[in-house]
């Protein structure tokens, strides 16, 4: 069974200031795929970004980039520049190949202050 | 390009009844999964779709079905409907087995 953990329930940042959202992940795949989900009001589950185990390199989409430690099992979110339209439920969630479902971490609310 | 549409996007039963909710994928994915969002409990994997046969289901009862069309549309069906199928249900779809999944708006149903 794979597991994903989020630590932190909510957090607070102010506007322009820059946020790290944590998780860590248990799985016994060699391969398997990390992603960060955000979560609006509005309900709608909107992709942030995308690692693959494989790669060493940390993905970056802009203001958003990870912290991938494969061998910590740890996957955490940087946001840069904090905006007010980036206050949402963020979700950490780990796909393997094995039955194609995603397993979600309990979600970090995050409020971005003016 | 379109994204995942799902219908209806609120609906309101009582105990006992039955439910299907729909679901479109985005054009070219033939992977569909459904997800549930309950009050406290999270995301929760339900059922996966590709090519019109159910890969893998989670850990839910049998009243929980669905199926996958020749275009690769989805309904999922919910039978015998009790106060805890309350949730947010979420549709997403992927190209493939290694694709990131991409999430519908969600349909809210509510068992009174």
């Amino acid at each position: 069974a794979q597991t994903v953990t989020q630590s932190q329930p909510e957090m607070s940042v102010q506007e322009a200031e820059t946020v790290t959202l944590s998780c860590t992940y248990d799985t016994s795949e060699s391969n398997y795929y990390l992603f960060w989900y955000k979560q609006p009001p509005s309900r709608q589950m909107i992709l942030v970004i995308r690692q693959e185990a494989y790669k060493q390199q940390n993905a970056t989409e802009n203001r958003f980039s990870v912290n991938f430690q494969k061998a910590a099992k740890s996957f955490s979110l940087k946001i840069s520049d904090s905006q007010l339209g980036d206050t949402a439920m963020y979700f950490c969630a780990l796909l393997n190949n094995a039955g194609n479902m995603l397993t979600f971490g309990g979600g970090t609310r995050l409020m971005v202050k003016p | 390009e379109a994204g995942v549409t799902q219908s209806p996007t609120h609906l309101i039963k009582t105990r006992g009844q039955q439910v299907t909710l729909r679901c479109s994928p985005i054009s070219g994915h033939t992977s569909v999964y459904w997800y549930q969002q309950a009050l406290g409990l999270g995301l929760q994997f339900l059922l996966w779709y590709d090519e019109g046969e159910e890969r893998n289901r989670g850990n839910f009862p049998p009243r929980f079905s669905g199926r996958q069309f020749p275009n690769y549309s989805s309904e999922l069906n919910v039978n015998a409907l009790e106060l805890e199928d309350s949730a947010l249900y979420l549709c997403a779809s992927s190209r493939d087995n290694t694709d990131t999944q991409y999430f519908g708006p969600g349909t809210r149903l509510t068992v009174l």
